[in-house]
């Protein structure tokens, strides 16, 4: 069965580090990836997503994430985080012989900014 | 635009009893997902509509059902209710239902089943 797996379930940084979040499917076909974002006391919200072109996307806030397809990874990165990307992060996969809206969500990653 | 909505927000039932949830799509959009989110197992797909009629489910035992209505609402139904069904329940919506759209998603259900 298809499954999306995120390695670090919480991360701590410091306000200017750098962020790299790891994400890996299990799926050998055609995909579409994303990026979701929660933050506390809202509701999930897309930070970017591929489904073809450019493996390098670029989402909103700064974020970026690559597509490899080789390895069947989709991390996400930021240069600098901001003590405002305190949130939960959440990597998921459709696939491209799917009807529709069937996301497979990773078990998410609680991103902590100390200021 | 508004966005997703749903209701209630919070709901405590017993045991054995059904509940029903309610979710209101963006205004144009036509597919909806509903998702389970709890702390041990994560976010679970349970199902997808798009045009009144159930194109994708998940994992779930029969008690889990829902419906979509030609506005594009959605309702989902869980009968017999257990313990383990207590979860923040999601819904989002997409505007043509594809594998490439975004989906928008709702604050969520929190249903608490003692």
């Amino acid at each position: 069965a298809q499954s999306v797996s995120q390695h670090n379930h919480h991360v701590i940084l410091s306000e200017a580090a750098s962020l790299e979040l790891g994400c890996n499917y299990s799926y050998g076909g055609t995909v579409n990836l994303f990026w979701y974002v929660q933050y506390p006391g809202q509701h999930l919200q897309l930070l970017l997503k591929y489904f073809s072109g450019d493996p390098l996307v670029k989402g909103i806030k700064g974020f970026e994430a690559e597509f490899i397809k080789s390895k069947f990874s989709f991390n996400l990165r930021k240069p600098s985080v901001q003590w405002s990307d305190t949130a939960e992060y959440f990597c998921a996969v459709n696939e491209n012989n799917n009807q529709g809206g069937k996301l497979i969500f990773g078990q998410g990653t609680e991103l902590s900014v100390k200021p | 635009k508004a966005g997703v909505t749903q209701t209630p927000r919070y709901l405590i039932k017993t045991r054995g009893q059904q509940v029903t949830l309610s979710c209101s799509p963006i205004s144009g959009h036509r597919s909806v997902s509903w998702y389970q989110q709890t702390p041990g197992q994560g976010l679970q797909f349970l199902f997808e509509y798009f045009s009144e009629t159930q194109r994708n489910k998940g994992n779930f035992p029969g008690r889990f059902s829902g419906r979509q209505f030609s506005n594009s609402r959605s309702e989902m139904n869980v009968s017999t209710l257990e313990l383990g069904d207590s979860a923040l329940y999601l819904c989002a919506s997409s505007l043509r239902g594809t594998v490439t759209d975004t989906q928008y998603f709702g604050p969520g259900t929190r249903l608490t089943v003692l």
